[in-house]
């Protein structure tokens, strides 16, 4: 398998524009997170979804910020308008229910925003 | 509520072994370890289950009291490879997990 995979891995954007990162999860997993990654801040997750549907956005920051997974294999993460306190690594990361019940999850690559 | 983690940061000498701590306040079900090496995204390392389970993954081991709701991540032996920023990611009832801010690790040759 690919592993999660992300888009754009580097995005450069000017405050007040609208910024979209995607994510596609690993084939078969029903869980999908989405997390934010400051020095300040650490590791925070923002919303994750189960079966495409949106379990706890209770991390995203305000209203500026939404995300969506119409199917299973895509998730995108919107802001608008951005701001330069939004610059950060953005981290997709899946899940799969499995028989286990360890629940892993396996971080893409992330997505570098800088908002100038 | 955040896990708390320490030490913040160690440095060691090849072949030398280290004791990462993670403590929550909350009931957990589980306790993920994760490591981070600069610029790349969190590597699963293992899992540790309500139980008192001890898991291993080469020369790295954990275990997890959940009475305490503590875990302890061992790196034995530990190699150039081992450096990095571990985190600890904590599951409670809810199905997310909540990182601990992370212990930077050194491993000088």
């Amino acid at each position: 398998d690919a592993g999660v995979i992300q888009s754009p891995r580097h995005e450069v954007t000017e405050m007040g524009q609208e910024v979209t990162l995607r994510c596609k999860p690993i084939s078969g997993h029903d869980y999908l997170f989405w997390y934010r990654q400051t020095m300040m801040r650490g590791l925070e997750l923002l919303i994750y979804f189960n079966n495409n549907v949106p379990i706890d956005d209770s991390g995203m920051p305000e209203d500026r910020f939404s995300a969506k997974m119409p199917n299973a294999s895509f998730s995108t993460l919107k802001i608008q308008p951005s701001e330069p306190r939004d610059s950060a690594v953005y981290f997709c990361a899946s899940s799969s229910t499995g028989t286990s019940g360890k629940y892993e999850q396996y971080f893409g690559p992330g997505t570098r925003l800088t908002v100038t | 509520q955040q896990p708390v983690q320490s030490p913040q940061a160690v440095i060691l000498r090849e072949g030398e072994d280290a004791v990462i701590n993670c403590s929550s306040s909350k009931a957990l079900y589980s306790v993920h370890w994760y490591r981070q090496k600069h610029g790349e995204a969190p590597v699963f390392l293992m899992i540790l289950l309500k139980g008192g389970e001890q898991k291993g993954h080469e020369k790295i081991s954990a275990s997890f009291n959940e009475k305490k709701q503590q875990s302890s991540l061992y790196l034995t032996a530990s190699q150039l490879s081992y450096s990095g920023t571990y985190f600890c990611g904590t599951r409670g009832s809810a199905r997310q997990l909540t990182f601990g801010s992370g212990t930077q690790l050194t491993v000088l040759p």
